[in-house]
């Protein structure tokens, strides 16, 4: 079965502190492709990152970087001097070569306090 | 590139009406996806087309619901007999087919909030 899990439902931080996103996946393919999305208050899903199973090199992206370990089966996602902008609902998702849709996490909401 | 667009961007029905969303994705893309989110959720998938063909529907998705995208371009959802359980954000999502085999972003539009009363 394929699942994705984000345990944290939400999550307060004050501004400029750095916080931490899990997400813990679950597939039977050996290729498959990992997302995360960002949806803000006004509503609309905006992708952020694609990793595919066979990159394990973190990235970063300003103040944003991802953590892939397949060991672990985990795609972490951290935001570094968080701010206010931040606040969203962060969904980590999967895809895989037997399944083109995009299964998505239960979301974790993130709120940045000034 | 105009981005995904839905309409309406909100539907009040009475319960047992039917209703139709409509969705435009971006135009040079062969991927058209449906989505329902409810509230405190991640986007929950029901179908998929791949230019005019409907290539999967959800198990969970309930006969009342059908999802058409004649000639590959726009689709429209419609939900027969609306039941309050089918209040939700309805979402539709673009992208490019798999391009050697690499599968490719969504692009989501603002979506269409139903509430059935």
């Amino acid at each position: 079965a394929q699942k994705v899990t984000q345990a944290q439902t939400e999550i307060s931080v004050v501004e400029k502190e750095d916080v931490t996103l899990d997400c813990v996946y679950e597939t039977r393919d050996t290729t498959y492709y990992l997302f995360w999305y960002k949806q803000p208050p006004s509503g609309e899903l905006v992708f952020l990152i694609r990793r595919n199973s066979f990159d394990e090199q973190n990235e970063i992206s300003g103040r944003y970087s991802w953590n892939f370990q397949k060991s672990t089966s985990s795609f972490n996602f951290t935001i570094t001097a968080s701010q206010v902008v931040d606040s969203a609902v962060y969904f980590c998702a999967l895809s895989g070569t037997s399944y083109d849709k995009v299964i998505f996490g239960p979301g974790t909401s993130l709120s940045v306090i000034p | 590139d105009t981005g995904v667009s839905q309409d309406p961007r909100h539907k009040i029905t009475k319960r047992g009406q039917n209703v139709t969303f409509r969705c435009d994705p971006i135009s040079e893309h062969n991927r058209l996806y449906w989505y329902r989110q409810t509230l405190g959720q991640g986007p929950e998938f029901l179908t998929y087309f791949q230019n005019e063909a409907q290539l999967e529907k959800s198990r969970l998705l309930s006969d009342r619901f059908s999802a058409e995208r004649p000639k590959g371009s726009f689709s429209t959802l419609e939900i027969q007999r609306t039941e309050q359980g089918d209040s939700a954000m309805y979402l539709c999502a673009s992208s490019l087919g798999p391009r050697e085999g690499i599968n490719e972003k969504l692009f989501f539009g603002s979506g269409t909030q139903l509430s059935v009363l």
